[in-house]
């Protein structure tokens, strides 16, 4: 099993419409949490990041961490053709020194239709 | 500044060639990563430096080699590469790497590296 799991998709919505991604964990001493979007032939880009559970928000986007059922989530209101892109979630527990490594989800192909 | 820089962008070598990938950023950043990322699958970690000096070594093929010359450069060294290390690889940088475990890296666009 892996550490992370996280539906690769592809993920196909009409513009305009909410999006919802999901990864789920095995680690419960996973604390740190991170999204990440990627544009075909880029580098990821950090998203949003929170601790432990709870929600947070950020204009179109609202990341929602809950601890007791391992699982994450990343919610995009009126999506726009521009936020087609994979989707990554990763997370991390640096008290296990680990050392600043981020244990990264497989990536959500996200399509948004005009 | 708040980039992380890549060169080159795209790398062809042969399998007997020696070459190397450059990452710089000059966010003040103490902690530098390099990742390997092959098509439709998430990145994985190969090294990490913190404050110059190699922390984590994923355990990695000897025909990888990093360098830290200073805080604001990272280089990977390629020798005898097989064709299946053909993959986008990834340079990141964090403020430490405690921030960057917390809160994410920066990542740069890139190197896509073909080997022939």
């Amino acid at each position: 099993q892996k550490e992370v799991e996280q539906d690769p998709g592809p993920l196909s919505v009409p513009e305009g419409a909410i999006v919802s991604l999901n990864c789920t964990y095995s680690n419960s001493a996973f604390q740190y949490f991170m999204w990440y979007r990627q544009y075909s032939r880029k580098g990821p880009e950090l998203l949003m990041y929170t601790y432990s559970s709870g929600n947070k928000e950020d204009g179109r986007f609202t990341a929602q961490v809950d601890k007791s059922s391992k699982y994450i989530s990343l919610f995009i209101r009126d999506s726009q053709p521009s936020d087609s892109a994979t989707y990554l979630c990763a997370m991390s527990d640096f008290t296990d020194n680990q050392g600043g490594k981020l244990i990264f989800g497989q990536g959500t192909e996200l399509s948004v239709k005009p | 500044d708040t980039e992380v820089t890549q060169t080159p962008k795209h790398l062809v070598m042969g399998m007997t060639n020696k070459k190397s990938l450059k990452c710089e950023q000059h966010m003040g950043h103490r902690a530098m990563y390099w990742y390997k990322q092959k098509a439709k699958k998430p990145p994985e970690l190969m090294f990490v430096y913190s404050y110059e000096k190699l922390s984590i070594n994923e355990s990695v093929p000897s025909r990888f080699s990093p360098e830290c010359p200073n805080s604001s450069l990272l280089n990977l060294h390629l020798h005898a590469l097989q064709p299946e290390d053909s993959a986008l690889y990834l340079c990141a940088s964090s403020q430490d790497i405690r921030v960057g475990a917390n809160y994410g890296y920066t990542f740069g666009s890139g190197t896509r590296l073909t080997v022939v």
